[in-house]
């Protein structure tokens, strides 16, 4: 069956930390990634996506992700959090008709 | 300014009483998705519809029905059947079926039965 998966459930990190999110998908064909953000009482905000080409994509508010074929895998990345960044993270994937989220990391940084 | 709006943002139900949960796009998108939002479980999809008069099931649709009479409204209604319809719904649109079109989310309605 088609999934995504996030391990990390909750992730406290300090200001000015790197932060990396897992996210592992199980598709064995074309597969659009994406991940978004939502941040306390707002709704989903689309992160940064990868549909093809250079596996590095970057996104808005700093953030990246590197697809790795061979590893399943999208992880997030950010080089230096802010407080602002506390919010739910959710990995996505397309293929076909359907969207399939991850069950989202929960990311709270401490000034 | 384009969006997709959901109403009411909390609403309150006693068990066994259907209720529908709106959705309005004025983005001209294509496909429509209702999820549900339950702690540490994510956004599980209940159903979908990429044209008008058109929707299939998701991943958790029993207890739930949708209609797509007109391009920028996809309404939910949770059914007595729903054996538990607490919980945050969101609806999201998507530009078109195409692999490529990432999904814009409205606000979100919470239902609570009473």
């Amino acid at each position: 069956a088609q999934s995504v998966s996030q391990h990390n459930h909750h992730v406290i990190l300090s200001e000015a930390a790197s932060l990396e999110l897992g996210c592992n998908y199980s598709y064995g064909g074309t597969v659009n990634l994406f991940w978004y953000v939502q941040y306390p009482g707002q709704h989903l905000q689309l992160l940064l996506k990868y549909f093809s080409g250079d596996p590095l994509v970057k996104g808005i508010k700093g953030f990246e992700a590197e697809f790795i074929k061979s590893k399943f895998s999208f992880n997030l990345r950010k080089p230096s959090v802010q407080w602002s960044d506390t919010a739910e993270y959710f990995c996505a994937g397309n293929t076909g008709n359907q969207f399939y989220f991850g069950t989202g990391t929960s990311l709270t940084v401490i000034p | 300014d384009g969006g997709i709006t959901q109403s009411p943002k909390y609403l309150f139900r006693k068990e066994g009483q259907n209720v529908t949960l709106s959705c309005e796009q004025n983005l001209n998108h294509d496909a429509m998705y209702w999820y549900r939002q339950d702690p540490g479980q994510g956004l599980r999809l209940i159903y979908y519809s990429q044209i008008v008069n058109d929707f299939q099931k998701g991943d958790i649709a029993e207890g739930y029905s949708v209609s797509r009479e007109k391009k920028e409204s996809f309404p939910l209604t949770v059914t007595s059947a729903q054996k538990n319809p607490t919980a945050f719904y969101l609806c999201a649109s998507s530009a078109g079926r195409g692999l490529n079109q990432p999904q814009h989310f409205g606000d979100g309605t919470r239902l609570s039965i009473l």
